[in-house]
């Protein structure tokens, strides 16, 4: 299971946002991925392997962590970047996403 | 352009059945494991099925087990998602997804599909 934390998170644009992932038992970061939806939209792949920017990401988001606790951060927040962001993690079925969280606009 | 295009949503009575389709293009379409994913109205993710390039023994979510059924026609670079037995809590957008092995993780998704289930 994946618990992500916040369930929203109200900012403004230009804050720094950290968004939480923790897995209910030790997850290898290989296999730790965060995307990104916005309304209407399919999600889309933003960080894959814990740590590594897709292809086109900005250098403001960065991924971290190991063990079970991970973390998506968003350096500065653009009008583009509020949205919805799930975790994910697959080693075996079933695939395993987190709750998401929201990030909007204070 | 490396791209998945889905169609088959409707507006289905419960107890019904649906076939969904996801056609691809711009890749090789036998070097990747196809998933369907799901995410009821103001919900979050939910995994349903994969399928092997060579189609064999893909796995279910519980949900779905026994209910719907995952295929694929590699001739037409296409996949489908067989659905009986429909529930008003399978309504939903449906997505089909890519799944890349070099980086674990789904790198192309479908525009999703509606489907409501609904007397």
């Amino acid at each position: 299971v994946l618990t992500q934390s916040p369930g929203t998170l109200s900012l403004s644009p230009g804050e720094r946002a950290t968004l939480s992932c923790r897995a209910s038992q030790t997850v290898s970061s290989t296999h730790l991925t965060w995307y990104q939806q916005k309304p209407g939209l399919a999600p889309s792949l933003l960080i894959y392997g814990a740590s590594n920017r897709a292809t086109g990401i900005p250098d403001r988001f960065s991924g971290s962590g190991s063990g079970i606790d991970f973390t998506l951060t968003i350096s500065r927040l653009e009008p583009e970047d509020f949205a919805v962001y799930y975790c994910q993690y697959y080693t075996s079925v079933p695939v395993t996403f987190g709750g998401g969280t929201k990030v909007e606009i204070k | 352009q490396v791209q998945l295009l889905q169609s088959g949503g409707d507006l289905v009575r419960p107890g019904g059945s649906l076939r969904l389709s996801c056609a691809a293009s711009g890749f090789t379409f036998t070097d990747y494991y196809i998933n369907w994913i799901r995410q009821a109205p103001g919900k979050g993710l939910e995994w349903l099925s994969f399928i092997s390039p060579s189609g064999d023994h893909p796995p279910y979510a519980d949900s779905v087990k026994g209910r719907f059924t995952i295929s694929r026609d590699n001739a037409k670079n296409s996949v489908f998602l067989h659905m009986n037995s429909l529930r008003v809590e399978d309504t939903a957008v449906y997505y089909c997804a890519r799944w890349a092995e070099a980086w674990h993780a789904f790198d192309v998704w479908g525009q999703g599909t509606m489907v409501t289930v609904s007397s």
